[in-house]
């Protein structure tokens, strides 16, 4: 069955850097784009950009430009997202999930990672 | 502010049908049958729905229904249950310098 595992909640300093995992299982990873969402707390879905599993390219929505990076590992069927400068509003659930852009359908999710900045 | 206006929140009964509407312009909703939607219970991730705005995946229930007309997506759940009660967003494919919005989310209540 389609599997997407996310690691684990992150707690970071501003001005610190992370990087989330999403390890895909069930499917052909480079057969489906994955797509990145943000989920501020208590606030709604924010669509962050795809990345294109085969080519590597990377799409980013307008305000996730610059401190945030898509990038992959095929070999182990995962995709990352980096966010750099850390400030305390990228406090939020971040989700990794499969689907076609221009569907706007993202059939399967990851469990979501907490990424949590403060001093 | 998000790029689609859902309702804050409703409310039903259980056994009631209510709609939860979804609106957007003459960019997205309006110009494609693209539109998606998603459950999410609390501390959980979203589920698919409806997708190309009428669609449901293998395992939703024949409850769930999405439609549209012009610049306004509608998601009808019928026969409602206690597990129904959830938060729900609307997405909508708007072209290709901003592919994807997603609506505000409402919060469904089953009283």
């Amino acid at each position: 069955q389609v599997q997407l595992v996310q690691s684990g909640s992150e707690l970071k300093k501003p001005g610190a850097s992370v990087k989330v995992s999403c390890k895909a299982s069930g499917y052909t990873f480079t057969s489906y784009a994955m797509n990145w969402v943000r989920q501020a707390p208590g606030q709604g879905l924010e669509w962050m950009g795809w990345i294109n599993t085969n080519t590597g390219n990377p799409t980013y929505a307008q305000g996730f430009t610059g401190r945030f990076v898509f990038s992959l590992d095929t070999s182990v069927s995962t995709a990352y997202l980096q966010i750099s400068s850390l400030k305390a509003e990228d406090t939020a659930v971040y989700y990794c999930a499969r689907g076609t852009v221009v569907a706007a359908t993202f059939d399967y999710w990851g469990q979501g990672t907490l990424v949590t900045v403060s001093s | 502010q998000s790029a689609l206006t859902q309702p804050a929140s409703v409310s039903g009964s259980p056994g009631q049908s209510i709609t939860i509407s979804c609106t957007g312009t003459s960019s997205d909703v309006g110009s494609y049958n693209l539109v998606s939607w998603y459950q999410q219970h609390p501390g959980k991730a979203p589920k698919l729905m409806i997708y190309e705005g009428s669609k449901r995946p293998s395992g939703v229930s024949n409850r769930f229904s999405g439609s549209k007309s012009g610049n306004t997506a509608s998601l009808t759940i019928s026969g409602l249950q206690a597990e129904d009660e959830a938060d729900y967003y609307c997405c909508s494919y708007a072209g290709s310098s901003t592919p994807v919005v997603f609506g505000g989310g409402t919060k469904l209540t089953v009283l």
